[in-house]
């Protein structure tokens, strides 16, 4: 199993302001999955970071929103920018298993408030 | 569209007592079906997991049931302990071009009185 790292474990933010959550794996990985977990809710990809080339974003998820940076085989982050208080949530880094990513190593989240 | 239905929302037992979540999915193409346990604060954890290929998977008290005929799936927590109150979601795993696409249900809460 890896061991993911994830900064910060809280934050509280103002409307307009931008964050960037920094997650860092013990272990060379290809791809990192960042998920967002609404209060109460289940986890949605947000997008797919592979290192050397842009990241791949799901559906209802946009660069300019949520940009992604992964310059090597074991450290990513994410922004999220212009926050507004429906941003407020649980954003988790993950990374898979190595050969098929089938199962899901998580980090413990960055809880996010935004006033 | 929800690819992955889970119930029950919330699941109140008693210690000792069987706990028991259920998950349907409606893709074929699914081939992996993982449960993951979410403590407060922490992120997932992966629990359990099984291939359509079985329709029982036993580890310890946890067990997964797979009726394959009824894309339905199910986790078992036997002799239930208050450690045990956390949330659960099951999740369905399918190749989608290079990688691999994980589709979680909405999650179970799950809570073991003393």
């Amino acid at each position: 199993s890896a061991v993911i790292s994830q900064k910060p474990s809280r934050d509280i933010c103002q409307r307009g302001t931008s964050l960037t959550i920094q997650c860092q794996v013990d272990s060379q990985v290809t791809m990192m999955f960042w998920y967002r977990q609404q209060p109460g809710q289940s986890l949605t990809l947000i997008a797919t970071a592979n290192q050397g080339s842009e990241a791949t974003y799901e559906s209802g998820f946009v660069i300019d929103k949520f940009p992604i940076s992964r310059p090597n085989l074991t450290f990513s982050t994410l922004t999220v920018s212009n926050m507004s208080p429906e941003d407020s949530s649980i954003y988790l880094c993950s990374v898979g298993s190595y050969g098929q990513n089938e199962k899901l190593f998580f980090g413990s989240g960055t809880q996010l408030s935004v006033l | 569209q929800q690819q992955v239905k889970q119930s029950p929302q919330s699941l109140i037992v008693q210690k000792g007592g069987i706990s028991i979540i259920n998950c349907a999915y409606e893709n074929t193409a699914f081939d992996y079906f993982p449960w993951y346990q979410q403590f407060p604060g922490k992120g997932p954890a992966l629990l359990i997991a099984i291939r359509p290929d079985v329709s029982e998977k036993k580890e310890g008290r946890f067990t997964i049931s797979f009726n394959k005929s009824a894309k339905q799936f199910s986790l078992h927590i036997m002799d239930s302990q208050p450690g045990d109150s956390a949330t659960y979601f099951c999740a369905a795993t399918k190749v989608s071009g290079s990688a691999r696409q994980l589709t979680f249900g909405s999650g179970t809460q799950l809570t073991v009185l003393p």
